[in-house]
């Protein structure tokens, strides 16, 4: 089936630096989409991308829908604290009555004030 | 609005028992996702109704799970006999713009020992 790579797996910042993480796909999507999960808690969307190219933000947040449609990025500018958490990738075909979303394996982010 | 509810929140059986999770959806959402999510990973499509329908169970190990969403609102899904590898949190996510617009529950979190 369909697999995202995500990178980095992990990573370590101190506050107020800025962060950034990618996703790659072995197959074409039409939509990106980017989740934080808190542990206990389910993933929330951060942002959504639609079309190939399209560069959204979100706050402090901006994420790119790379233009072979099969990679995406995201960055988080002078990161706090909170941001501390997980950040998936995932990608869906939308289109008739499909909609299921294939996720990366997550990015884990600890943040040092 | 009232989020995705799920319960219970945690459960610990023993394997080759059953266990059962409920989900209610954001109100007026028509289609319906189960997710399992494996420690350490991004979650994994198990099945996906659309109101009382089966749109999509290729994933959903059919010897031991079952899932049903008889009037097109809660829905619960089961494992029976439980294994050991379905130790996983069990999301559940709903939407009403055909995929787009996903809100995730908090999920329960199971642990066959």
């Amino acid at each position: 089936g369909q697999q995202l790579n995500q990178s980095p797996q992990s990573m370590f910042i101190q506050e107020g630096e800025d962060v950034s993480m990618n996703c790659t796909s072995s197959s074409i999507f039409n939509t990106w989409l980017w989740y934080k999960q808190d542990p206990g808690e389910g993933p929330v969307l951060l942002i959504a991308l639609y079309k190939a190219g399209e560069l959204t933000s979100n706050g402090r947040l901006t994420a790119q829908f790379g233009i072979t449609r099969k990679d995406s990025f995201l960055n988080i500018s002078a990161s706090i604290p909170s941001d501390v958490g997980i950040y998936f990738c995932a990608g869906m075909n939308y289109g008739g009555s499909q909609g299921n979303l294939i996720f990366g394996k997550g990015t884990k982010l600890s943040v040092k004030p | 609005e009232a989020g995705v509810a799920q319960s219970p929140r945690y459960k610990i059986i023993e394997k080759r028992q059953s266990v059962a999770f409920w989900c209610n959806p954001i109100s007026g959402h028509a289609t319906l996702y189960w997710y399992q999510q494996i420690l350490g990973q991004g979650p994994k499509l198990l099945i996906q109704f659309q109101n009382n329908g089966v749109v999509d169970d290729s994933q959903l190990p059919k010897d031991r799970f079952s899932a049903e969403r008889l009037k097109g609102v809660d829905s619960t899904l089961k494992i029976q006999p439980a294994k050991l590898e379905d130790s996983a949190v069990y999301l559940c996510a709903s939407t009403n713009r055909g995929g787009l617009g996903y809100t995730f529950g908090s999920g329960t979190r199971l642990t066959v020992v």
